[in-house]
Formats: C-alpha cells, sequence, structure tokens
C-alpha cells in the first residue's frame, strides 16, 4: 500500500488560516469516511486532532477542522497560534483492510 | 485515564527478533469497539501503521511487513505484543502501542514510545 500524499512543509503567521491536503485514491481516502488527523511535536506521541474526516475529540480546539472532498481530505488550522508548530500526519481506512499513513507535514509559524 | 506503556530491548541484533511488549492500564484490553496497534516511526521520517489485534486473537497487518510480523494479546495480562523477525537497520525506529477505535480507525490514546535500534 503506497502512502497518501502530503506536502512536505507548510506555513502561515500568526492568526492566519493554513490548509493542509491529504491526497489518496478511492481505495483509501475517497472511498471511506475513516480519515483521521494527528498533531506531532518533537520527541512526543502523536496526538488525535481529527476523526472521521471531521469529528474533533474532546479538549481539540475549534481552530482545528477537517473536511474531504474525492480523494484528498484536508486538515484547517485557523488563526495560527505558536504552539501549532508542529509535524501532522493523516491517515486512511483502506479497502483491503489496513491502515495508511501520509508522508507527514512540517508546519512552520512564522 | 487509559495509559499505555512499551517496554522490551532498545538494541537487537540484525537478522534476529525484535519484541515488545504493551501494557495498557486504567481499562480493560477486552473492552468491545477497539483494536490494539502498533505504529513505528524511523528517524526523522514518518508514521508507518505496523498491525493491530482484537483482544479475541483477530488481527490486521500492514502487508509490507506481513510476513515478518506477529502480533499477540495476552487478556490476562492486559498486555499486547509485537514480535518482528529478520531485522536490519531499516526497523530501527521509536515504537508505539495504541488504542484503534473500531470501525472508526483511529488512536486516541497512544503510549510514549520506545526507540529500538538494530545494530549490525
Amino acid at each position: 500500500q503506497s502512502a497518501l500524499t502530503q506536502p512536505a512543509s507548510v506555513s502561515g503567521s500568526p492568526g492566519q488560516s493554513i490548509t493542509i491536503p491529504c491526497t489518496g485514491t478511492s481505495r483509501d481516502v475517497g472511498g471511506y469516511n475513516h480519515v483521521s488527523w494527528y498533531q506531532q511535536h518533537p520527541g512526543k506521541a502523536p496526538k488525535l486532532m481529527i476523526y472521521e474526516v471531521s469529528n474533533r475529540p474532546s479538549g481539540v480546539s475549534n481552530r482545528f477542522s477537517g473536511s474531504k472532498s474525492g480523494n484528498t481530505a484536508s486538515l484547517t488550522i485557523s488563526g495560527l497560534q505558536a504552539e501549532d508548530e508542529a509535524d501532522y500526519y493523516c491517515s486512511s481506512y483502506t479497502s483491503s483492510g489496513t491502515l495508511v499513513f501520509g508522508g507527514g507535514t512540517t508546519l512552520t509559524v512564522l | 485515564q487509559l495509559q499505555l506503556q512499551e517496554s522490551g530491548p532498545g538494541l537487537v541484533k540484525s537478522s534476529e527478533t525484535l519484541s515488545l511488549t504493551c501494557t495498557v492500564s486504567g481499562g480493560s484490553i477486552s473492552s468491545s469497539s477497539y483494536y490494539w496497534g502498533w505504529i513505528r516511526q524511523p528517524p526523522g521520517k514518518g508514521l508507518e501503521w505496523i498491525g493491530s489485534i482484537y483482544y479475541s486473537g483477530s488481527t490486521y497487518y500492514n502487508p509490507s511487513l506481513k510476513s515478518r510480523v506477529t502480533i499477540s494479546v495476552d487478556t490476562s495480562k492486559n498486555q499486547f505484543s509485537l514480535k518482528l523477525s529478520s531485522v536490519t537497520a531499516a526497523d530501527t525506529a521509536v515504537y508505539y502501542c495504541a488504542r484503534l477505535r473500531d470501525f472508526e480507525w483511529h488512536f486516541a490514546y497512544w503510549g510514549q514510545g520506545t526507540l529500538v535500534t538494530v545494530s549490525s
């Protein structure tokens, strides 16, 4: 199975909004709503930020939102804050009954 | 609060078998609606799902690792384990255990991770 496609890096200034795309195929992202997003700070375990395309776990800021169109899912962070600087990974269930992650995107807050 | 803790050797010799255990506390590994999984992350690289197991023993594996991976569960100890055979330097990574929500396939709870280095 191939990793989902994410840009290697994105950046934005405090207060701005950014969007991270995650592109797959009809056999994963496009075929199911089991898309999740994780935030990972250096040396830390990943933290779940979005699940089932657009649902936020309790305790996650409403500045984080998720969406999907066709084979591409997206994570949007509004009102960027310095603490949002981290790596972000998408994941999706696949038609093979497995799970696949994206390659990861490094967010830099300028 | 659910907690997961990985344990096992931090150094494994090339061609040998990597063995790790994840101990679950604050909840039962036999809970319905959840699978238990292993994910790894080579230094400076992205996340890779290794596989997942249900308390009944039902498993799902990453096709690229399936021939070398065995995941098992011990409900009496509230633990599940990973064995990866014939390791090479490419298997050097931080290994995480985590809880996977069934039917939604997301990991809400993670262990802190443990670095396993494969030496020649």
